[in-house]
């Protein structure tokens, strides 16, 4: 596509529920990274793919949270047994290249999913 | 892990003046970028610059990566450069290629 899509752009669930977030990378590009920003923070790191595998997954904060890629492309990021301190808006972003070599490429961003647990 | 510290933390401008925002990092980088949030928290890349000086209109931007900084400069501010201004670095190794972010620094320009 275009740009990085992601899916939905706000999300209300309430405590305890599963919920699963989809980012759609740029096409062509192979790493793809999910952040997440508290209200008024900076962006907190949480997984980067590869291609389809999880070489740094040292951000998810728990074992509630998950994420996979499937043929290079669509990713999607689930928290299991949502809890209010999970509120926060998740950012995707997508580069072209992105470790291994060593080279560093441009990354661009998805205009994020709002995610809210009452 | 790669330290990225941007300074100042919060500035404000009137409209017509300029400025100058500082992030400094603890590591050689192979990437650099600097980043507009918007009030709609959209992040718009301003500069992919790991090195060397780049221009876009009002906007430019100095890297010395020997020296481990980069400066992004805005002339003739406006306020629609209102927002937040992140620096992100990616360390210079082949094993970890997040992009480490600064706090952030909060511009307001006022009319």
């Amino acid at each position: 596509g275009a740009g990085v899509s992601q899916s939905p752009s706000n999300k209300v669930t309430e405590k305890g529920k599963d919920v699963e977030l989809r980012c759609d990378p740029i096409s062509g590009h192979t790493a793809l990274y999910w952040y997440r920003q508290s209200l008024g923070q900076g962006l907190e790191f949480l997984i980067y793919f590869q291609g389809n595998s999880a070489p740094d997954k040292s951000g998810l904060p728990s074992d509630r949270f998950s994420a996979e890629r499937t043929g290079g492309s669509v990713s999607t990021l689930t928290i299991q047994r949502t809890q209010q301190e999970d509120s926060a808006v998740y950012l995707c972003a997508s580069s072209s290249l992105g470790g291994g070599s060593g080279m560093g490429t441009e990354a661009f961003f998805g205009q994020g999913t709002r995610l809210t647990v009452v | 892990g790669i330290q990225v510290e941007q300074s100042p933390p919060d500035l404000i401008l009137q409209e017509g003046a300029n400025s100058t925002l500082r992030c400094n990092f603890s590591d050689s980088v192979n990437n650099l970028q600097w980043f507009h949030q918007n009030p709609w928290g959209q992040l718009i890349n301003l500069f992919y610059i790991p090195s060397g000086t780049k221009q876009n209109g009002r906007l430019s931007a100095t890297t010395v990566a020997t020296e481990r900084y980069s400066l992004l400069y805005i002339s003739s501010s406006q306020t629609t450069d209102s927002g937040v201004y992140f620096c992100a670095v990616r360390r210079n190794t082949g094993a970890n290629s997040k992009l480490t972010f600064g706090k952030g620094i909060t511009l307001s320009v006022r009319p």
